[in-house]
């Protein structure tokens, strides 16, 4: 399967733990993306990379979340002292990078935290 | 106001049907449109780019009116399979690069 994956499916977690997510992009993908998604509503930028370097960052994105992409291939999302709040699907999308710049999914990492 | 609206529906059709569905952006740097497909619980896939042509895939087809700054979907001889949550996307470059989604308009189609 060369599509985009990410790791693990699913998270339950105590408030105030730390998790990672892990996302692997579609191989040679320049640009690689996240998202989070609560029920009922579309997913919501957080960041992005250009290969490793992260150019864009939501204001959503607080300083309990970090994004690394150190060589620019996979990347991973940290949540420090998880809130529930913090409760959503995390979805990471990669894209050729090219004027069009289509996004392709994985199937996401839903977080819950209790 | 939201960066990009949609009616969040749900639009119940029967199969056969034809269900149109709009979508609004209010920022004018907004470069490059398309319209995912979600299914419960899975993830968003893509539907099809948006062209100020106008375009065309099998029964859907898609337009785009930058003067008036919306989006449509058209769908044609409704299937069941149909039935999803359709997110309209608008990729931004103000300066930096932004992805931002609608909140989604649910299709239901029944037999």
């Amino acid at each position: 399967d060369t599509g985009v994956s990410q790791n693990p499916r699913h998270k339950i977690t105590k408030r105030g733990q730390n998790v990672t997510f892990r996302c692997d992009p579609i191989s040679e993908h320049n640009r690689l993306y996240w998202y989070r998604q609560t029920l009922g509503q579309g997913p919501e930028f957080l960041t992005y990379f250009q290969n490793e370097a992260q150019l864009e960052k939501s204001r959503l994105l607080s300083d309990r979340f970090s994004a690394e992409r150190p060589k620019g291939s996979f990347s991973t999302l940290e949540i420090q002292r998880t809130e529930q709040g913090d409760s959503a699907m995390y979805l990471c999308a990669s894209s050729p990078g090219t004027v069009s710049d289509t996004q392709y999914f994985g199937p996401g990492t839903r977080l819950l935290v209790l | 106001r939201k960066e990009v609206e949609q009616d969040p529906g749900p639009f119940n059709v029967p199969e056969g049907a034809t269900v149109a569905f709009n979508c609004t952006y209010s920022n004018s740097a907004s470069q490059s449109f398309f319209w995912y497909r979600q299914d419960c619980r899975k993830e968003p896939k893509l539907l099809m780019s948006v062209y100020s042509s106008g375009n065309e895939d099998g029964r859907f087809t898609a337009q785009l009116n930058r003067a008036s700054q919306y989006i449509s979907l058209l769908i044609r001889d409704s299937k069941l399979s149909d039935s999803a949550t359709y997110l309209c996307v608008v990729n931004l470059d103000t300066g930096g690069f932004k992805t931002i989604f609608g909140a989604g308009t649910r299709l239901f189609v029944k037999a």
